[in-house]
């Protein structure tokens, strides 16, 4: 299976900052790359797919980046509702594989 | 909009069985691909099984290949996944996810969840 790892795990950072989350590949993927984020107690919600385009109705403020085995989420101007665990998934092999999460917290 | 509803959750012993039963509301249900994925207490997420739009193709994770069978009824715009021979490591909350048609098929439609407890 195809090995996702984020870093960092977690992050604290205060409204307005910018933040960035890293996925490594274990295998080139393309682009064929998604981000999740997960508020406590809900279900996950798409944010980004394939590596860059942004999901319907996610604000501007989420982009995504890169290729091959190499991505990066970032979240310009943090919010406070942007207190989440965000996963990066595969979805260019069988099975669909997770990163282990990185959580963002609000100082 | 969208709305996937997950039913059929619960406590239930090592070896025992459930069945999962997820529906959908508000889109073409049987023109897409569905997957089972699963969340562990504290832990991340984790794919569970998949079934193409007529049902005659399904893939399975390895710890779960022989015990979970996943299937849908696209006239009554529901998926199932029958869990057998339950172990306590399957204790999770279960979602039932939509991929949807986007280049990289993402899973952009997820139900609420069921929690699946296994325990004695």
């Amino acid at each position: 299976d195809v090995q996702m790892t984020q870093s960092p795990s977690s992050l604290s950072a205060s409204v307005g900052d910018r933040v960035t989350i890293t996925c490594r590949a274990s295998q080139i993927i393309t682009h064929y790359l998604n981000w999740y984020q997960q508020k406590l107690g809900t279900a996950p919600k798409l944010l980004i797919y394939a590596a860059a385009s942004l999901q319907s109705g996610v604000p501007s403020r989420f982009s995504g980046s890169g290729s091959g085995t190499d991505f990066t989420l970032t979240i310009n101007s943090l919010q406070p509702e942007d207190s989440a665990t965000y996963y990066c998934q595969q979805s260019y092999y069988t099975p669909p594989t997770f990163g282990q999460g990185t959580r963002v917290e609000i100082k | 909009e969208v709305q996937l509803v997950e039913s059929g959750g619960g406590l239930v012993q090592p070896g025992g069985s459930l069945r999962l039963s997820c529906a959908d509301s508000g889109f073409t249900f049987s023109s897409h691909w569905m997957h089972w994925v699963r969340q562990a207490p504290g832990k991340g997420l984790v794919w569970v099984s998949r079934i193409n739009i007529d049902g005659t193709t399904t893939t399975y994770a390895e710890s779960v290949e022989g015990r979970f069978t996943i299937s849908r009824d696209n006239a009554k715009n529901t998926l199932y996944l029958q869990m057998n021979s339950l172990r306590v490591e399957d204790t999770a909350v279960y979602y039932c996810v939509r991929r949807g048609g986007s280049g990289t098929f993402p899973f952009d439609s997820w139900g609420q969840g069921t929690l699946v407890t296994v325990s004695s």
